[in-house]
């Protein structure tokens, strides 16, 4: 079946430093990628998904590209800030079963000042 | 534009005892999803809708947990005879459409069985 791995639990660095948080999965199909984010006490949010043009999608500094050959859609950022705190989940959607969402475990990231 | 509300917000019972969780979806959204997520971990879909129509139940605890949309709009999400297993945060999430659709989350409802 459809899985999503996050290895990193828990992520911690400096403002300003890069931001990188691994995503792989494994499909039956080629399934759309996505990033949801969840701040403290919110309530999940959509921040990237995949194109199927191969085109690499961007969102408040944030990028992922879609690498069907390693099975990955890491999430990066330059540069960290403050407020990028939270719980980032890869998510997969195979496109023929339709709308179900398969999580990855998620990845806590935490910038320090 | 009023976003996905879901109610209560927290809930504590007993084994055994039964809860109901609310959901009231975006409006003109045609898709209701039902997540449990569990403390640390990611969401688990437990069943979606199209309008008033079950597209996937598959991993609803049937014996316990049952879901209806009956106007296609509203959601009630609601165990019988709740376990301990069963805490974590019940996450309703709404679409309009399916495929490559973004889901909309609701705050969720957070329950503690003890």
């Amino acid at each position: 079946g459809d899985s999503v791995t996050q290895t990193e639990g828990l992520v911690t660095l400096t403002e300003g430093l890069p931001v990188m948080l691994n995503c792989t999965y494994q499909s039956t199909y080629s399934p759309f990628l996505f990033w949801y984010v969840q701040h403290l006490n919110e309530a999940p949010k959509l921040l990237l998904k995949s194109f199927t043009d191969n085109k690499r999608p961007e969102h408040q500094g944030f990028h992922a590209t879609l690498h069907k050959s390693s099975s990955s859609f890491h999430l990066q950022k330059s540069s960290a800030q403050l407020s990028d705190s939270a719980l980032y989940y890869c998510a997969l959607s195979e496109g023929d079963a339709g709308a179900k969402l398969t999580f990855g475990g998620g990845t806590r990231l935490t910038v320090r000042p | 534009e009023a976003g996905v509300t879901q109610s209560p917000r927290y809930a504590v019972l007993q084994e055994g005892q039964a809860v109901s969780f609310w959901c009231d979806p975006i409006s003109g959204h045609d898709t209701l999803y039902w997540y449990q997520q569990p403390r640390d971990q990611g969401p688990q879909l437990l069943v979606y809708f199209r309008d008033e129509a079950v597209i996937d139940n598959s991993q609803l605890p049937s014996d316990r947990f049952s879901a209806v949309r009956p106007k296609g709009t509203n959601s009630t999400l609601k165990i019988q005879s709740a376990k301990q297993g069963d805490t974590a945060t019940y996450l309703c999430a709404s679409s309009f459409g399916t495929i490559y659709a973004e889901q909309f989350f609701g705050p969720g409802t957070r329950l503690t069985v003890l």
